[in-house]
This record gives structure tokens, C-alpha cells and sequence, in this order.
């Protein structure tokens, strides 16, 4: 059965500095997705980067980048310049290759930003 | 803009009487998902569609049904509504991924759901 674990419950950060968010993954597939997402308070879910498990090259969108270590499975989230509209869940996912459809969540890291 | 819509953002519904979620896309996904999150938890798949392949999840209670009568509209029925199922109820779509897994799930806003 695949698993995420985030490992890190809640963590605070100093506005304008870097943040990582820890997500490691089991999974005996060799062709899976990995994806973070954010939830504000106001409740929706925010697609933020993926990762494929073929790519050679660590995701990176905006501010946003995962360092992806594939022996060790680990896809950790980081965030560069943090700003207050930051301060959220985060989720990591795992979607299974060849027609899989499900996706996992790992239990989130509540990130908060500190002016 | 192609979205997913869930109505209404808030429900609330007496113990044991049936409620209807909504949920409807315009992104012409295949895929469509119901998850249940409870607070400051991660959301818990309930069941999907893959088009008109229904795929229920082996620990959802058969208090929880849906429906998906075209691509575009999903439903999700509570038959008996208790206490614990109040929840937020999440939809999302995404695209058939094939081999590659390569793409991410859309979300709706949610359903708050408050039993009394």
C-alpha cells in the first residue's frame, strides 16, 4: 500500500526567508506523480508543483521548488521568500503510474509565516 | 474560467435526514473524486469515477452513496446523516493520467456540512 508521511505537524518561518516542508513516500511502483498542495482557512485546495518519477530534473514553479531524492523518497517542498499569504496546510500526494486514478495524502504540515 | 463548483458551500441537515451534495465541472475531466476532511486532517478519499466506472473506497460506510448521471455533474447522497459525518466535503476532477501520473486534481471550494 503506498504512504506519505509529513513528519513536521506545524512549523513557523520568518517572512522573506526560505522554508522546506518534509514529505517522504513508499511506494513499489516505478512510475508515480507527486504533487504538493495548499489549504488556507478559507477551505480550498491549492495545486502547487509536481514531480514525476521519471523526471531527471527537480520541479520548480515561481517561488515554489521540490527537492526530489528519488533512493531515498523523499519530494520536500521548498519555499523561497516566504510571505504572510503562505501561512497554510500543505499536502503532499502521491499518484500511482499505469492507470491509477486514486491519489494519497500525507496528514499536512501547518505552516505559519511570521512578520 | 474551467472550474469545479460545488453547491451549496454550506449545508446544514438534522440527524438522519437524507443530504444531497453537488458537485460539477467544465473541465471535461474523466476523473471524479469525493473526499471527506475533518479538521486539520488530510481529506479522505470516499469513492471516484473514472466516466461511469464507480470505484468506492473498502472503508466508506454504504452511508455514503454517489452518483454521476453525465461527465459533467457528481452527487454525493448521505443517506443517514450522524453526527460524526459532519464534515467538509471535497470534490475534485483531474485527468486521466495513463502511464505517466502526471496530473494534479482540481478542486472545488467544499460543502460544509454541519449536522444537528
Amino acid at each position: 500500500a503506498q504512504k506519505i508521511t509529513q513528519t513536521q505537524p506545524g512549523m513557523f518561518v520568518q517572512e522573506k526567508e526560505a522554508v522546506t516542508l518534509d514529505c517522504t513516500y513508499d511506494t513499489s511502483d516505478q512510475s508515480y506523480g507527486l504533487f504538493w498542495y495548499k489549504q488556507p482557512s478559507s477551505g480550498e485546495m491549492i495545486f502547487l508543483i509536481y514531480q514525476g518519477s521519471y523526471d531527471e530534473q527537480n520541479a520548480t514553479e515561481g517561488r515554489y521548488s521540490l527537492n526530489f531524492q528519488k533512493a531515498r523518497k523523499s519530494a520536500n517542498l521548498v519555499i523561497s521568500a516566504s510571505q504572510l499569504g503562505d501561512s497554510a496546510m500543505y499536502f503532499c500526494a502521491m499518484r500511482e503510474g499505469n492507470y491509477g486514478q486514486n491519489f494519497v495524502f500525507g496528514p499536512g504540515t501547518r505552516l505559519s509565516v511570521l512578520p | 474560467d474551467a472550474m469545479v463548483i460545488q453547491n451549496p458551500r454550506y449545508q446544514v441537515t438534522q440527524f438522519g435526514k437524507p443530504v444531497t451534495l453537488s458537485c460539477s465541472q467544465t473541465l471535461n475531466h474523466n476523473v471524479m473524486y469525493w473526499y471527506q476532511q475533518k479538521s486539520s486532517q488530510a481529506p479522505k478519499l470516499l469513492f471516484h469515477y473514472y466516466d461511469k466506472d464507480f470505484n468506492n473506497e473498502a472503508d466508506t460506510p454504504d452511508n455514503f452513496q454517489s452518483r454521476r448521471p453525465n461527465t459533467s455533474f457528481c452527487f454525493l447522497d448521505i443517506r443517514s446523516p450522524g453526527l460524526g459525518d459532519a464534515a467538509m466535503y471535497l470534490c475534485a476532477t483531474s485527468r486521466d493520467s495513463g502511464v505517466s501520473a502526471a496530473y494534479e486534481q482540481y478542486f472545488g471550494p467544499g460543502t460544509r456540512l454541519t449536522v444537528t
